[in-house]
């Protein structure tokens, strides 16, 4: 099926620790995007993608990197894990940078940092 | 920048009942696009309705319909005829047209259906 594809689902890591989310999506969509859902804040934007090869920071950037390896493909690494970055990570993607056009979201991360 | 905002944590309603859930939001733009997002426990992020701003008729999705007043930048949510399934967080959400699709949520509302 179409969509945005997440993985890992689940991760734990310790303090300290370094991993890279995966993110994939197959409608040749050009912008995707990268949340956080922490409770009783909504989703928050980390870093945003408008079209390949271009990448810029949102709301939360701080401690995460990204990479846009191609159309398809947008990793959130996470150089040095703190706690403070345990939280639920959606990917999510547009056909272009306008508000009018759908998003679709992948089935999100869950990360514990401990 | 552009904020919005939920103001009720939970809300719970009777199954077959009617349900509104409040948004607000503030923002300087005049093209801009609200949605409400539903996310089961599955944690998968469902689009329930979109309204655009320039539309002046409220969107209507089968038993979903907003109530959007402009003016007021209010953007509230009613859910009829209440099932089971409608169990759920609901995000209300804005993407601005001079955001370049980035979208900002509010806090989240949690729905409780009984039966």
């Amino acid at each position: 099926n179409a969509g945005v594809t997440q993985t890992p689902k689940f991760q734990v890591l310790k303090t300290g620790q370094s991993m890279t989310l995966q993110c994939a999506q197959d409608m040749n969509h050009n912008s995707m995007y990268w949340y956080r859902q922490d409770p009783g804040m909504g989703l928050r934007l980390i870093y945003y993608s408008a079209s390949e090869g271009t990448t810029d920071k949102g709301e939360v950037p701080n401690g995460y990197n990204v990479s846009r390896l191609n159309k398809r493909e947008f990793s959130l690494r996470l150089e040095s894990a703190a706690p403070s970055q345990t939280s639920v990570y959606f990917c999510a993607s547009q056909i272009n940078r306008q508000g009018k056009s759908g998003y679709t979201f992948g089935s999100g991360t869950r990360l514990t940092v401990v | 920048a552009q904020t919005v905002t939920q103001s009720q944590p939970e809300m719970s309603v009777q199954e077959a009942e009617t349900v509104t859930l409040s948004c607000t939001y503030d923002t300087s733009e005049s093209d801009y696009y609200l949605f409400w997002y539903k996310q089961p426990p599955s944690r998968q992020m469902i689009l329930v309705i979109r309204q655009e701003a320039y539309k002046q008729q409220n969107a209507t999705e089968n038993r979903f319909s907003v109530n959007f007043q402009k003016a007021a930048k209010s953007f509230s949510l009613k859910i009829s005829d209440s099932q089971l399934g409608d169990a759920a967080m609901y995000f209300c959400a804005y993407a601005g047209g001079t955001s370049y699709g980035k979208l900002t949520f509010g806090q989240g509302t949690i729905l409780t259906v009984h039966p």
